[in-house]
């Protein structure tokens, strides 16, 4: 079983819409959570970090379900530049910082 | 440009040869890590510096690969006796005191 799991996708959807990814964790001892994202051939980039207790940033929602093991990410009314694969990455305790990446979602946003 | 860096971009190489690979961190970040990546996985964590020190080394870094970082500045990756199955994408992470990354270009490695 990976440490990071995603639905690889890939998730269509039209403008506009709100549209949810999911990511599962299987190390109780994570510690830190983070969505990447990443265009075709190109490097990842960091979105946002994500907190217990949920932050937001701009159209971009992320929560942390600690006792699940569970992390989201929502995309709200979803630009055509939103296309891309979305990268869900945890940090476990006591190894210096280095990510564990999931495989990717891969988000196609039509007109 | 205050980014990471990393050259070169592309390195298209025949079987056997070696290849060196370079990355320049954001200057204020004091740990740096290398990754690869090949297609349809996420990237995958070869070594760390903090510093000048290597402090961590994945398995999957075989005798073949060797990485540098001499002054605590810049770092090299070096691959000898490249294979087919080094073709993937290498990048380099750099990070201060938080635990955020980021990521340099990375250099896409054809072994032919």
């Amino acid at each position: 079983r990976k440490e990071v799991e995603q639905d690889p996708g890939p998730f269509n959807v039209p403008e506009g819409a709100t549209v949810a990814f999911n990511c599962t964790y299987s190390n109780s001892a994570s510690q830190s959570f983070f969505w990447y994202r990443q265009d075709c051939r190109k490097e990842p980039k960091l979105l946002m970090s994500v907190y217990s207790s949920g932050n937001e940033d701009g159209r971009f929602t992320a929560q942390l379900n600690r006792a699940s093991q569970y992390i989201s990410l929502l995309i709200r009314d979803s630009k055509l530049s939103d296309s891309a694969t979305y990268l869900c990455v945890v940090i476990r305790t006591g190894t210096a910082s280095k990510l564990t990446f999931g495989t990717g979602t891969r988000l196609q946003v039509t007109l | 440009d205050t980014g990471v860096s990393q050259d070169p971009r592309h390195k298209i190489t025949k079987r056997g040869q070696n290849v060196t690979f370079r990355c320049d961190p954001i200057s204020e970040h004091n740990r740096l890590y290398w990754y690869r990546q090949t297609l349809g996985q996420g990237p995958e964590f070869l070594t760390y510096f903090q510093n000048e020190a290597q402090l961590e080394k994945s398995r999957l870094l075989s005798d073949r690969f060797s990485a540098e970082r001499p002054k605590g500045s810049f770092s090299t990756l070096e691959i000898q006796r490249t294979e087919q199955g080094d073709s993937a994408m290498y990048l380099c992470a750099s990070g201060g005191w938080s635990n955020e990354q980021y990521f340099g270009p990375g250099t896409r490695l054809t072994v032919t």
